[in-house]
């Protein structure tokens, strides 16, 4: 059975700080999608990012990156000199399905980031 | 910017009571899920809907549950008979999978409070 593990549940850090957030998953499936979430103070869930598991090139967006490695079943997350608006729970998720018809995800149980001003 | 809107927002019922959530999923999007999320624990998949019926289903998706796009625009989640336990806040999601796997629109969400 799919099982993703958020160790860290709530992380503080002062602004132009930065933060790793810690993501393990487990999987019998060769193929299979992780993802990223943020769900902001309003509550709903952004999708950040999606990586396949062929593919384990990490990932640059602006002050955000992606650490993905198979050989540790990890898929860690860094925000580079955070601001306070990233002040939000993220959530890491699974998807064993690779056929796109059915996007089940299997969420971890996220991870509270503060920033400070 | 297209979003996924959710109706209530907050609905309080007293046990044993049925309660319908409703949804508007993205026009073009063809795929609709339902998840809840129980205070301070994990988001958790309920159900997938997709061409008119139901996908995919977790083993919370009982008989007391039901799902139906009664029209073009609505999505719905019906709750029977509802339990203490039911009380969660429950999203709606939607997603165009042909072009991008697991990436869901997500509403607000609706909490549920069973009393």
């Amino acid at each position: 059975a799919q099982k993703v593990t958020q160790a860290q549940t709530e992380i503080s850090v002062v602004e132009k700080e930065d933060v790793t957030l810690d993501c393990v998953y487990e999987t019998r499936d060769t193929t299979y999608y992780l993802f990223w979430y943020k769900q902001p103070p309003s509550g709903e869930l952004v999708f950040l990012i999606r990586r396949n598991s062929f593919d384990e090139q990490n990932e640059i967006s602006g002050r955000y990156s992606w650490n993905f490695q198979k050989s540790t079943s990890s898929f860690n997350f860094t925000i580079t000199a955070s601001q306070v608006v990233d002040s939000a729970v993220y959530f890491c998720a699974l998807s064993e399905d690779d056929t796109g018809a059915n996007s089940k995800l299997t969420f971890g149980k996220g991870i509270t980031l503060s920033v400070r001003p | 910017e297209p979003e996924v809107t959710q109706t209530p927002s907050h609905q309080v019922t007293q046990m044993g009571q049925e309660v319908i959530l409703r949804c508007v999923p993205i026009s073009n999007h063809l795929y609709f899920y339902w998840y809840r999320q129980i205070l301070g624990q994990k988001v958790e998949f309920l159900v997938s809907f997709y061409n008119n019926e139901i996908s995919e289903k977790s083993e919370i998706f009982d008989d007391q549950f039901s799902v139906e796009r009664p029209d073009g625009s609505n999505f719905t989640l019906k709750i029977r008979s509802t339990k203490l336990e039911d009380s969660a806040m429950y999203f709606c999601a939607s997603s165009d999978s042909l072009t991008a796997i697991g990436e869901l629109f997500f509403g607000e969400g609706s909490r549920l409070t069973v009393l």
